[in-house]
């Protein structure tokens, strides 16, 4: 049982529009939540968390917003560039060891 | 500051043989953490080191894989004998400690035919 979804496989924004990344999870003892981002033949990059206190936290262009209630979070990317075109892994962690479950992955595509 | 390194990048090999892969982690990270990524997956954890004990193998196939990080520094990951599932991107992350921010290598692309 997936325990972190990204239902959305791809998503396809214009240049200078905004992008939002949706994920879900299931497991209320999930605490702290991360957004890797991944281009293809490299590892995942850390992108931007957010610890559960918080509902916001915002880096530059990239905000996560966690609605605790909903186990919904979003990435949103204002504006978006071609060079945020990549892979976006949601994933949450919780408990003393801090093992990251994620997602399966949105794969973003940002036209000039 | 140099990043996660890991060796080799891409391997293929027939089932039934063995393959090995070797990570370099962040100077300084004490957690060093194995990762497996399937095609059209997210990666999920195989085992997590802290300096050089185990602290998480509950998803590693100890029939077929092992790992070992001897000297609290370097790790390699063990696969054998290999099966066609086992055809994967194998992922080594490291983090200053538990709970800290894990940082990625750029992964071993494993073919098994």
């Amino acid at each position: 049982d997936q325990q972190v979804k990204q239902n959305s496989p791809s998503l396809s924004v214009q240049e200078g529009r905004i992008s939002i990344l949706n994920c879900d999870y299931t497991n209320s003892m999930f605490d702290y939540f991360l957004w890797y981002k991944k281009y293809p033949a490299e590892g995942p990059t850390f992108l931007i968390s957010i610890s559960s206190i918080k509902d916001k936290n915002e880096d530059g262009r990239f905000t996560v917003f966690l609605n605790k209630s909903a186990k919904h979070l979003s990435l949103h990317i204002v504006p978006s560039q071609p060079g945020d075109s990549a892979v976006y892994f949601c994933a949450a962690s919780g408990g003393s060891q801090g093992n990251l479950i994620f997602g399966k992955g949105t794969k973003l595509s940002v036209k000039p | 500051e140099a990043g996660v390194a890991q060796s080799p990048r891409y391997k293929i090999i027939e089932k039934r043989q063995s393959v090995a892969f070797w990570c370099n982690p962040i100077s300084g990270h004490a957690t060093l953490y194995w990762y497996q990524q399937i095609l059209g997956q997210g990666p999920k954890l195989l085992i997590q080191f802290q300096n050089n004990g185990v602290v998480d193998d509950s998803q590693l196939p100890k029939d077929r894989f092992s790992a070992e990080r001897l000297k609290g520094v370097d790790s390699t990951l063990k696969i054998q004998p290999a099966k066609l599932e086992d055809s994967a991107v194998y992922l080594c992350a490291s983090s200053l400690s538990i709970l800290d921010t894990q940082y990625f290598g750029p992964g071993t692309r494993l073919t098994v035919l």
